[in-house]
């Protein structure tokens, strides 16, 4: 079935970095965008990132512009974002959602992975 | 960006009942381009609605979504014991992908 796992969460101090993963299986990855869309603990939903089918088109956020870089590898299905600089505002789950479109801009997401937690603390 | 203002912010009703939530929009959205998610504690949201108005797949007829412009509704026409949850609305119509506050469906 289809499914995506995210990996790579943790906690960092602020200023610091953090990979996170995300492993796509049960539909064709290469033909769709992918999103990264955190959650800060008791609130709402934020949208951070999306990446296009191919990999050639990005986009952020203003939270995270300059900071974080989402990127994917088409031969291993995977989905990764890079996070520098981090500040104590980007705590949250961190989930990976699968766009519903194969564009070069982000639409709304069909599938969700359950999520992975980043703490910044000192 | 477009901020998306919900409403209420809590729901209280008994199962069975019919809910009624609201999203409006500070500006239009591009082509009705709007969804709706549910969330459930400690689980991933959940795709109901997209295009305002079209049912995601495998997703109850006692779901339906409406409304244009800058105003949206989600109606859950009778409510199982399983439809209390969180629900935000999201826009794709305009660059940044933005969500609602959510609205909260408690049991009474």
């Amino acid at each position: 079935q289809v499914q995506l796992v995210e990996s790579g969460g943790g906690v960092v101090q602020p200023g610091g970095s953090l990979r996170l993963s995300c492993a796509a299986s049960g539909f064709t990855f290469t033909n769709f965008g992918m999103n990264w869309v955190r959650q800060a603990p008791g609130k709402g939903l934020e949208w951070v990132a999306f990446v296009r089918y191919d990999g050639s088109n990005e986009k952020y956020a203003d939270s995270v512009k300059g900071r974080f870089t989402i990127s994917r590898d088409n031969s291993k299905n995977t989905l990764s974002l890079q996070m520098n600089s981090l500040r104590v505002e980007d705590t949250a789950v961190y989930y990976c959602a699968k766009d519903s479109k194969g564009s070069s801009w982000p639409y709304y997401m069909d599938v969700w992975g359950k999520g992975t937690t980043v703490t910044v603390s000192s | 960006e477009i901020v998306l203002t919900q409403s209420p912010g809590t729901l209280s009703l008994s199962p069975g009942e019919r809910a009624t939530l609201s999203c409006r929009a500070g500006q239009s959205v591009t082509n009705d381009y709007l969804a709706w998610y549910q969330q459930k504690p400690g689980q991933a949201p959940r795709l109901l609605i997209y295009g305002a108005s079209s049912r995601a797949t495998g997703i109850p007829d006692r779901f339906s979504g409406s409304g244009s412009r800058t105003d949206f509704t989600l109606t859950i026409s009778r409510l199982e014991p399983e439809d209390f949850a969180l629900y935000y609305c999201q826009q794709y119509g305009i660059s940044p992908l933005t969500f609602g506050g959510g609205t909260k469906v408690e049991i009474k």
